[in-house]
């Protein structure tokens, strides 16, 4: 069965501060792989998209950036963290002929 | 621009009390909408809706979609309190050139007072 890995499940970091969050899917290859970001335990606002190695779509213009550096690893990113990259990451998995997403634990961020 | 929105922000009921909830959409492209739970962390899924009329059932859950007035509806009957969460209703489109997205709603904090 497919499971998918995120860490840390919390981080706390000062402003200015690089920022590395991991994501991994087992049980399945060549995954569609999702960055979100839910603000205030809301929506979910997404941020990047990858359908293979080496592929990543941005959404959203920011101070954040993902790599997938192997099939089933996608990596979150900063060089610098702001104040309003405080918020919860979720990362997601999508086989390509399910519709379905599905979800790590999250990681709350928190930038002070 | 794709947009989802949901009603009510929030709901607190009685336990046995019987909840809808509200989504309604406007998209280009339509494919399906989701429905999930959300209890603390990650998004559990629940639905998934790409027919209009026809009602998708999981015990006390259902739920069916009107892609004539571009709505679904979460219905949860006889309430339990472990059904507080926030529920997220998510909309995918075809998007020429990208992979497979999901808008989603705002979401609905329901709580369920024992």
């Amino acid at each position: 069965s497919q499971t998918i890995h995120q860490w840390p499940a919390t981080l706390v970091q000062p402003v200015g501060s690089p920022l590395s969050l991991e994501c991994t899917v087992e049980g399945t290859s060549n995954p569609n792989l999702y960055w979100y970001r839910q603000a205030a335990g809301r929506g979910l606002q997404l941020l990047f998209y990858s359908v293979g190695i080496g592929q990543i779509s941005s959404e959203v213009p920011q101070n954040l950036s993902a790599s997938r550096p192997q099939d089933r690893q996608f990596i979150l990113s900063s060089k610098k963290l702001l104040l309003s990259d405080s918020g919860f990451y979720l990362c997601a998995w999508r086989s390509g002929t399910l519709r379905i997403q599905y979800f790590g634990a999250g990681t709350r961020l928190s930038v002070l | 621009e794709d947009k989802v929105v949901q009603s009510p922000l929030s709901l607190v009921v009685h336990e046995g009390d019987t909840v809808t909830l509200n989504c309604s959409y406007e998209v280009t492209n339509f494919r399906s909408l989701l429905w999930y739970k959300q209890e603390k962390k990650a998004p559990t899924f629940l639905f998934m809706l790409t027919s209009s009329g026809i009602e998708k059932k999981s015990g006390r859950l259902s739920s069916i979609l009107d892609k004539k007035e571009l709505f679904s509806i979460l219905n949860i009957t006889a309430t339990q309190t472990g059904d507080s969460a926030v529920y997220l209703c998510a909309v995918e489109a075809d998007k020429s050139g990208s992979a497979r997205q999901l808008t989603f709603g705002s979401g609905t904090q329901l709580t369920v007072l024992p």
